[in-house]
C-alpha cells in the first residue's frame, strides 16, 4: 500500500489559507488521493478527494503534483471551526477499506 | 445530507460482557464498515460488510467480535466477552459503492466504556 507522509501540526490564522501538506512518493496510477477530517472526536468526515487533476469543492482544493508524489489540500479561509486532525489517505484497491495514519492536527486561532 | 446514525451515543458496560454496537446506514448504501479509536489513538479499521458478508477485516477483528445485518436498516457489531481494551469510540460508515474513487460517511460514534 502507499503510505503518506503528514506534519503532525500545523498552525493557521482565522481567515488566512491553511495549505496542508502529504508526500506519497509510493503511489500507484490508479490510487487516489482523499482527505478527510475529525473535529475532536467526531466521526470522520470527507473532504474531497483526487487521482492526478486539481479538484475544488465547497469544502477545499486539492492540488496534487504533476508526478503525483505529494499533494495540499488547501483551505482558502480558515475558520476556527476548521481546527481538526486532517488525514491524507491514498486509497487501495477497489474493495479494501480505507486505512487512517496519524494526521495533522491543524490548530486555527484568532 | 442523508447521515449515518448510531445508537447508544455512550455505552457502559462490565467486563466479560456482551456489547451490541447499532448502527443506521444511509438508505441507498450497499457498503458498511466499522471503525475504532481508541483515545488518543487513530482511526483504526475493524471490518468490511456487502452482500450479507464480511468483505474484510483486521487483525482487531478476532472471534470475540461479529457483525450482522438483522434487517434492511440496522448494522450491528457485537463484542461478546468485553475486555477493558476494548474501551474505545467506535464509528459505523457506509459507502455507495466500493470503489477506488468512493467515499465513507462516518456515523457520530458510540463511545464503550468496559469496566
Amino acid at each position: 500500500d502507499a503510505k503518506t507522509t503528514q506534519p503532525p501540526s500545523m498552525d493557521c490564522a482565522e481567515g488566512r489559507a491553511a495549505n496542508l501538506p502529504c508526500n506519497h512518493s509510493t503511489i500507484s496510477g490508479n490510487e487516489y488521493v482523499y482527505w478527510y477530517r475529525q473535529i475532536h472526536s467526531q466521526g470522520p468526515q470527507y473532504i474531497i478527494h483526487g487521482l492526478k487533476n486539481n479538484e475544488t469543492n465547497e469544502m477545499a482544493s486539492l492540488i496534487i503534483t504533476e508526478d503525483r508524489k505529494s499533494s495540499t489540500l488547501i483551505l482558502p479561509h480558515a475558520t476556527l471551526r476548521d481546527t481538526a486532525v486532517y488525514y491524507c489517505i491514498v486509497s487501495r484497491q477497489a474493495g479494501t477499506a480505507l486505512i487512517f495514519g496519524k494526521g495533522t492536527t491543524l490548530s486555527v486561532s484568532s | 445530507e442523508p447521515e449515518v446514525t448510531q445508537t447508544p451515543s455512550h455505552q457502559v458496560t462490565q467486563m466479560g460482557q456482551e456489547v451490541i454496537l447499532r448502527c443506521v446506514p444511509i438508505s441507498n448504501h450497499l457498503y458498511f464498515y466499522w471503525y475504532r479509536q481508541i483515545l488518543g489513538q487513530k482511526v483504526e479499521f475493524l471490518v468490511s460488510f456487502y452482500n450479507n458478508e464480511i468483505s474484510e477485516k483486521s487483525e482487531i477483528f478476532d472471534d470475540q467480535f461479529s457483525v450482522e445485518r438483522p434487517d434492511g436498516s440496522n448494522f450491528t457489531l457485537k463484542i461478546r466477552s468485553t475486555k477493558l481494551e476494548d474501551s474505545a469510540m467506535y464509528f459505523c460508515a457506509s459507502s455507495e459503492r466500493q470503489r477506488t474513487n468512493e467515499k465513507l460517511f462516518f456515523g457520530s460514534g458510540t463511545q464503550l466504556s468496559v469496566l
